[in-house]
């Protein structure tokens, strides 16, 4: 258990579908992300926030859509999405944002799309 | 973050200790190593992290040479809930984005 949890664990999805993945982290981080685990491939960052405000979005396509309400949640909200985007979803958090402090991470939502 | 080379598979037998290299030759001075490990489709989980110093932690000890180009991590008695992928990053302080390699698979048998 590393406090940080993430909801559902699994989704199967249409391409038509909206849906949402959620985080929270329980150890008082001031920094969360998402990740993106393809199969066979190396983590991709997705998107960074620092005290609710985003602060990196590494290219990703405006289908995924993040919202952080407060320090301890975060959410990437989902629509329109192609099969190719099955993949495991992970949240981390740290203390900051400013690199040097180490992440922990959820468990993942593995998201499947039909 | 500074390219790493972990072996892709190592063997270890339970209750030995399991001793995992990552040579990191080009890590630059403001960049730490950390060991991350991944049980198959959970997320990755912190083990320990470094600058220059060797460090020890409930879970494992980490073994920084002096150059910083290698570095090892020990699990001192391998149980079966060790098996995973071991991920050595070299993360730059600057940066936010964990870049994970290839890792080693790590198989404890009994």
């Amino acid at each position: 258990e590393t406090g940080v949890t993430q909801t559902p664990r699994h989704l199967v999805m249409g391409m038509t579908n909206k849906k949402s993945l959620k985080c929270e982290q329980h150890l008082g981080h001031n920094a969360m992300y998402w990740y993106k685990q393809s199969a066979k491939k190396p983590l991709e960052l997705m998107f960074v926030y620092n005290f609710k405000e985003q602060t990196e979005n590494n290219s990703v396509p405006s289908r995924f859509s993040p919202e952080c309400p407060n320090s301890s949640h975060l959410f990437l909200h989902l629509h329109t999405l192609q099969p190719e985007d099955s993949a495991l979803y992970l949240c981390a958090s740290s203390q900051g944002a400013g690199g040097g402090d180490t992440q922990y991470f959820g468990p993942g939502t593995r998201l499947t799309v039909l | 973050d500074a390219k790493t080379t972990q072996p892709p598979s190592m063997d270890c037998a339970e209750g030995r200790a399991a001793n995992l290299p990552c040579n990191h030759s080009t890590i630059s001075g403001n960049e730490y190593v950390y060991w991350y490990r991944q049980i198959h489709s959970q997320g990755p989980q912190y083990i320990i992290h470094g600058l220059k110093n060797n460090e020890t932690n409930e879970m494992a000890s980490l073994i920084i040479t002096e150059d910083r180009k290698s570095s090892t991590l020990i699990l001192p008695h391998a149980t079966l809930r060790d098996t995973a992928v071991y991920y050595c990053i070299a993360h730059n302080n600057a940066g936010n984005m964990l870049t994970f390699g290839g890792g080693t698979r790590l198989m404890v048998k009994p």
